[in-house]
């Protein structure tokens, strides 16, 4: 299948601080993008769609100005949690599909932990 | 997208055959069953897809009821890094639909293989 590659894998920063999460296309044109968050023992929860080159479409009760996409590329979508906090603390998976590729494919996830 | 019941956990014997049941009984004509799974700290792997036929690729088959009503996943040889958290979703397939639509995950089954 298709592969998308996400980054970091895990990232610990203190309450306060800006991460940035990025999530790439390998090998395909990624014209949509989604964004979920999973808390433990829980399932995934979708937060925002994006669309290369226009804004993100958030889930109710996500902030988007808290939680921003950018989606400049066809292989590119990055996630930005500004202002971390020890709730924003959750595995966060991106999702790709576009072009040839009419599944979704899931990156590996990005673990954040805020202290 | 059509609801999808599955049993909350299962347990299997390692190399005897996993078979996973979802119900999806108000599964609409034009929509495909999607199952995916989730190894634990990591992204979702999709696995198989179906509309009415039985689907079989080198990681399981698909086994869908004539009237469509309900779906089994079957891991032939499971083994135990088969032990993870399977979705069963419900939707219409890009192939159709040239939206963003995400899947939408409910809380799966978590099988654990056993040694």
């Amino acid at each position: 299948g298709a592969v998308v590659s996400q980054h970091p894998s895990w990232v610990i920063c203190k309450s306060g601080t800006s991460v940035k999460i990025e999530c790439r296309s390998l090998d395909f044109q990624a014209t949509t993008m989604f964004w979920y968050r999973q808390f433990p023992k829980q399932s995934l929860m979708l937060m925002a769609t994006s669309n290369e080159g226009s804004k993100a479409t958030y889930e109710q009760g996500v902030e988007k100005d808290k939680f921003l996409i950018n989606h400049a590329s066809l292989t590119l979508s990055t996630l930005t949690v500004t202002s971390a906090h020890p709730e924003d603390s959750s595995f966060y998976i991106c999702s790709a599909r576009g072009g040839e590729v009419a599944e979704a494919f899931f990156g590996q996830g990005t673990r954040l932990t805020v202290v | 997208d059509a609801k999808t019941t599955q049993p909350p956990s299962m347990d299997c014997a390692e190399g005897r055959a996993a078979n996973l049941p979802c119900n999806h009984s108000t599964i609409s004509g034009n929509e495909y069953v999607y199952w995916y799974r989730q190894i634990h700290s990591q992204g979702p792997q999709y696995i198989i897809h179906g509309l009415k036929n039985n689907e079989t690729n080198e990681m399981a088959s698909l086994i869908i009821t004539e009237d469509r009503k309900s779906s089994t996943l079957i891991l032939p040889h499971a083994t135990l890094r088969d032990t993870a958290v399977y979705y069963c979703i419900v939707r219409v397939s890009t192939f159709f639909y040239s939206g963003n639509t995400p899947l939408v995950f409910g809380k799966g089954t978590r099988l654990s293989v056993i040694a």
